[in-house]
């Protein structure tokens, strides 16, 4: 069925680089989608949101871009740091309906 | 405000006991769920209240039940608990349908 997936199930990424994780979605009539923190033995946090009439939107050192055309959703995190490693999950709602549908999740861990 | 709380926040159960969890939102949200959340997955949707008197099923809701007797209440409720169900479960709500959800600390249950 339809669902929402991500590229990379684990992300490796050097203290004060940027990080990019990857989310694609396969229906096309969804149109709200968010992007989730969770750190270990916590609940997940909302970090950004996006609506499907905008491409882009800024958080504080996080942005979030999606593309339409190839049902595809990145998180982009500025100068990451090690209070980012957790694991990033994408969620989408469909139709305005009353769900979010969570994909698989992306671990991202931040060396020192 | 305390946000998403969930008791308890660990369990031991063993085949084919009986147990409710709880989760209390001090938000005045109208919309509620539960997830469960097995190792290294992402988030299923057990079940879901639109409104206080009103549930409705999720993606895995075979071995659960709920009840919102009241707004600020969402219990979840498992018969005869079996080994499948050991999982983390987590509790959310949110404001509007299909918006932002506010997640609960989670509630870690075994089931022996």
């Amino acid at each position: 069925g339809e669902s929402v997936g991500l590229h990379l199930p684990t992300l490796s990424v050097q203290e004060g680089d940027n990080s990019i994780i990857n989310c694609a979605y396969s229906n096309s009539a969804s149109d709200y989608f968010i992007w989730y923190k969770q750190e270990s033995g916590k609940g997940p946090q909302f970090i950004i949101d996006i609506r499907s009439n905008m491409d882009k939107r800024q958080g504080q050192r996080v942005t979030v871009l999606l593309n339409k055309t190839v049902k595809h959703l990145s998180l982009q995190i500025a100068a990451t740091q090690p209070g980012d490693s957790a694991v990033y999950f994408c969620a989408e709602n469909r139709n305005a309906g009353n769900m979010l549908t969570f994909g698989g999740g992306t671990r991202l861990m931040v060396k020192p | 405000n305390a946000g998403v709380t969930q008791t308890p926040k660990f369990r031991v159960l063993k085949t084919g006991q009986s147990m409710t969890l709880l989760c209390a939102q001090d938000m005045n949200h109208e919309y509620m769920y539960w997830y469960r959340q097995d190792p290294g997955m992402g988030l299923r949707l057990i079940h879901y209240s639109v409104g206080e008197g009103t549930t409705a099923k999720g993606e895995v809701p075979d071995g659960y039940n709920v009840s919102r007797l009241k707004k600020q209440n969402f219990l979840l409720g498992l018969e005869s608990a079996a080994p499948s169900q050991t999982s983390v479960y987590f509790c959310a709500s949110s404001y509007t349908a299909g918006g932002e959800q506010y997640f609960g600390p989670g509630t870690r249950l075994t089931v022996t």
